[in-house]
């Protein structure tokens, strides 16, 4: 057990949707960073905050937006869901910038 | 921009004995961190071992070891005395001042009994 928390494990919807996904980080880890797993990308950085900033961002659709807040957990909203969409979605937290600790993900599958 | 290469999409071994999967990278940050990331069938990411690009020295934790070439950017992970509950998928990520990780596309790992 890592100490992140995702919620929910899992998420099914339908193309066009909306949803939230949730991360809490370790106690005391001030950086959350997002990850997308995907058959066809692999997995890639979506996004980090670090103590409610956002701090660097990557691969990340205007369809999606993130956001961390004052008790440090934090949300990714997906919009307009598209097929391609579905995947695994990690959080991760740190403290320190050389060691993530990862959540168990949450997997979204669009319909 | 940071890339990973793992070249070898599947591998197995023998239960007792050792394998290497090979990584290498490209970079231009000065300062940077390699690491292994183990991903069993229950999803979850578990860092195997981590590299500072700055340390000489080949990192190791128990049966499993490093070999770190800087100047070669390669960086192979050794499991020593393979174990049924190695089989997973293995990452070889680096991160560089950006902090963000960037994986490779892992190397399917079999242990045989």
């Amino acid at each position: 057990d890592s100490g992140v928390t995702q919620t929910p494990k899992h998420l099914i919807t339908a193309t066009g949707q909306r949803v939230t996904l949730r991360c809490s980080p370790r106690s005391g880890d001030l950086s959350v960073y997002w990850y997308q797993q995907s058959l066809d990308q692999g997995l890639q950085f979506l996004i980090q905050y670090y103590n409610g900033e956002e701090r660097a961002k990557g691969n990340i659709l205007e369809r999606f937006s993130a956001q961390q807040f004052p008790d440090l957990h934090s949300e990714l909203n997906l919009s307009s869901l598209e097929l391609g969409d579905s995947a695994l979605y990690f959080c991760a937290s740190s403290v320190v910038s050389d060691e993530q600790f990862f959540g168990p993900g949450t997997r979204l599958t669009v319909l | 921009a940071q890339t990973v290469t793992q070249s070898q999409p599947e591998m197995s071994v023998q239960e007792a004995e050792t394998v290497t999967l090979s990584c290498t990278y490209d970079t231009s940050e000065s300062d940077y961190y390699l690491f292994w990331y183990k991903q069993p069938p229950s999803r979850q990411m578990i860092l195997v071992i981590r590299q500072e690009a700055y340390k000489q020295q080949n990192a190791t934790e128990n049966r499993f070891s490093v070999n770190f070439q800087k100047a070669a950017k390669s960086f192979s992970l050794k499991i020593s005395d393979s174990q049924l509950g190695d089989a997973a998928m293995y990452f070889c990520v680096t991160q560089g001042g950006s902090e963000k990780l960037v994986f490779g596309k892992g190397t399917k790992l079999t242990v045989n009994p």
